[in-house]
């Protein structure tokens, strides 16, 4: 049974670019969330999807956009990079109000 | 609002020894749950331990066990029988009641096991 898995590992991006990082959940999983995570700090809920639409938004601006596909993957989107959005991203996905299953994470870096 | 705050950012412990990590938490919610996340040198959170706000027994697995104190708003990991494996990041995180499913964490506890 494969977990959750993330696309790319790792990427290096410029200020200003745009970026599309990817996710597919767990089998069976029907949500999916993403948080980001800066170096020496925990994760940050940056938004969840549910059956295709945003479910629950945390504290980031609108460059941080998501879509979620029929077969449950998903993908995060930042537009207009800035240095500070590098981090670990990091996926979860789980039944709509069940434990959260993490992936390996895509770790960006805007220089 | 909820908060997780993680008071240690670095813990030792010697192998075969038993280690507490802190984590006390802030919540309006009746129901919650708290959970023990633990994420090694290649970034992936492994989940070790979950705690619901009404389990009356503190949850046990395997090696882990999480000390609940609902009065004094703790729920503090227990790693018993330390091994080398053991040396990661450890997050405390909490999950609100309702339909809010989201997960807030601490900012970590950095754990070295030594020999």
């Amino acid at each position: 049974d494969a977990g959750v898995t993330q696309s790319p590992t790792h990427l290096i991006k410029t200020r200003g670019q745009q970026v599309t990082l990817r996710c597919s959940p767990k089998s069976g999983h029907d949500t999916v969330s993403w948080y980001q995570q800066a170096l020496g700090q925990g994760p940050q809920f940056i938004f969840q999807y549910y059956e295709e639409e945003e479910r629950q938004r945390g504290n980031f601006p609108d460059r941080f956009s998501g879509h979620q596909f029929p077969n449950y993957s998903s993908e995060l989107n930042v537009n207009a990079l800035l240095l500070g959005d590098s981090a670990l991203y990091l996926c979860a996905s789980s039944l709509v109000y069940g434990e959260q299953y993490f992936g390996p994470g895509t770790r960006l870096t805007v220089t | 609002a909820q908060k997780i705050t993680q008071t240690q950012p670095g813990m030792f412990v010697q192998e075969k020894e038993a280690v507490t990590l802190d984590c006390t938490y802030d919540t309006s919610d009746q129901s919650y749950g708290l959970f023990w996340y633990k994420q090694p040198s290649s970034g992936e959170m492994i989940f070790l331990i979950y705690q619901g706000s009404y389990d009356e027994q503190n949850a046990t697995e395997g090696r882990y066990s999480l000390n609940f104190q609902k009065a004094r708003k703790s729920a503090n990991l227990v790693i018993s029988a330390s091994q080398l494996g053991d040396s990661a990041m450890y997050f405390c995180a909490m999950r609100g009641g309702g339909t809010a499913s989201k997960l807030t964490f601490g900012t970590g506890t950095r754990l070295q096991v030594t020999l």
